[in-house]
């Protein structure tokens, strides 16, 4: 089954303790990114990727970084987490980034962290 | 910067009752555009991509339409039924990024 997995799925941390996000696709998308969604600020982009060892800041990258080592994964690493940092996380591929039919996005089932 | 914006941002229909659910976008630069549906606490679940040259998409009881010189987006739903209960949300893609609306959460009373 085509599919974007994150994990873990839910996590409660304590404030400056580092932690990974996972996030892999089965789909060979060459484009990932990852998003946090906050009641009244909506869905915001964090980073992106568009390939292999090619990775750029979203809107919201402070306090993040990610890697992307082999194209069907794409962490997200939190190196000293704070309690602004509560929020839902999502993981999202796609084929490609530019025009034409291979754009359409799938998402991750969420991660939803706790920081305290 | 793109603005989504989606109207109205809730809305409760009886069973059986046709939806609309209506998205503009202030930059009519975009490579595509693509509803999602998203359940509480859970992840988004994609309904219908729009490719920028296309003016409309169909699947089932889903049918969205594109409009991008006026920057606007329509989602219909046909016969709702009890289970199209959710948020429903607009993305434009442009600039290596989906931007989102906030979406507009709909309930379908039985």
């Amino acid at each position: 089954e085509a599919q974007v997995t994150q994990n873990p799925r839910y996590l409660i941390t304590v404030t400056g303790k580092k932690l990974t996000v996972t996030c892999s696709q089965n789909m060979n998308h060459e484009y990932m990114s990852w998003y946090r969604q906050d009641p009244g600020l909506g869905l915001r982009q964090i980073y992106y990727s568009m390939n292999v060892e090619v990775t750029d800041k979203g809107d919201v990258p402070e306090g993040y970084k990610v890697s992307r080592k082999e194209k069907r994964n794409f962490p997200l690493i939190l190196e000293s987490p704070s309690p602004n940092q509560t929020s839902l996380y999502f993981c999202a591929s796609s084929p490609t980034t530019g025009t034409g039919e291979n754009t359409e996005a799938f998402f991750g089932q969420g991660t939803r962290l706790t920081v305290v | 910067k793109q603005e989504v914006t989606q109207i109205p941002a809730a809305l409760s229909v009886p069973e059986g009752e046709n939806l609309v659910l209506n998205c503009s976008f202030t930059d009519s630069a975009i490579y595509n555009l693509q509803w999602f549906r998203q359940d509480p606490g859970k992840g988004l679940t994609s309904l219908l991509l729009i490719q920028s040259s296309q003016r409309e998409q169909t699947s089932g009881r889903l049918n969205a339409s594109l409009d991008k010189s006026s920057g606007r987006s329509t989602l219909y739903i046909a016969a709702s039924q009890p289970g199209d209960s959710a948020t429903y949300l607009c993305a434009v893609y442009g600039d290596y990024k989906l931007s989102f609306g906030a979406g507009t959460t709909v309930t379908v009373r039985a």
